[in-house]
């Protein structure tokens, strides 16, 4: 009930091309959905995070596409650059908790 | 922006002391902080939630004995290692959130422990 599942574990782009990350949950009383990105020995960075009322939500490069019924969000990294390079975590918590559950995460390359 | 600092960011000792690592909220005030333990190319495993003024939470399958978290003020948390093994080599990171926002959290830039 509280596993968050993330495809692919590893993606590599070419640079300019659109990189996407895909999570489903289980738990439908999950209303919140971050996605974070981490470089080496850092500590995570919230890029973006959308609730269960909208579809989509885009910031910048950053969109995050939700679809409740199906149970799956994504993120899609428009025109990505070398220095998008990293490690990109989906997670979800409750209102009620604020406990964030992770994806396993993506590492993804760009390549130059 | 929020920020979260944890010290020391790397330590090394022997097999047997004590570690602690802080957790402190720069500009804001977190009644609640978590911490996390990451192996390495592996996720983020949340360890147990610290609630200032009163005993964390920790989650399934971890030591309270062996993980002490202290949450002393609305800017302070700690996370004391007690009899640290090589096992318990991690990076832990701490998070916290802020009381006036529901979300997001903050995350500090982690301490990577290395018990030889």
């Amino acid at each position: 009930q509280q596993q968050v599942k993330q495809s692919p574990q590893s993606l590599i782009v070419q640079k300019g091309g659109i990189s996407i990350i895909n999570c489903a949950y289980e738990n439908t009383a999950f209303d919140y959905f971050p996605w974070y990105q981490q470089f080496p020995g850092k500590g995570p960075a919230l890029l973006i995070a959308i609730r269960p009322d909208v579809s989509e939500k885009k910031e910048g490069r950053f969109t995050i596409s939700f679809n409740k019924s199906a149970k799956q969000f994504s993120l899609h990294i428009m025109d990505s650059q070398p220095g998008d390079s990293a490690t990109y975590f989906c997670a979800a918590s409750t209102s009620s908790s604020y406990k964030l559950i992770f994806g396993s995460g993506t590492r993804l390359l760009v390549r130059p | 922006g929020a920020v979260v600092s944890q010290h020391p960011s790397w330590v090394i000792c022997k097999s047997g002391t004590s570690v602690k690592i802080e957790c402190r909220s720069l500009d804001f005030q977190a009644t609640t902080m978590f911490w996390y333990r990451q192996f390495p190319k592996q996720s983020l495993m949340l360890m147990a939630t610290s609630n200032e003024g009163s005993k964390a939470t920790y989650e399934q399958g971890v030591e309270k004995d062996k993980f002490l978290i202290n949450h002393a003020s609305l800017t302070l948390s700690t996370l004391t290692v007690t009899s640290a093994h090589p096992e318990d080599s991690s990076f832990y990171i701490c998070s916290a959130r802020d009381v006036q926002n529901h979300q997001p959290q903050h995350f500090g830039d982690g301490t990577r422990l290395s018990i030889l």
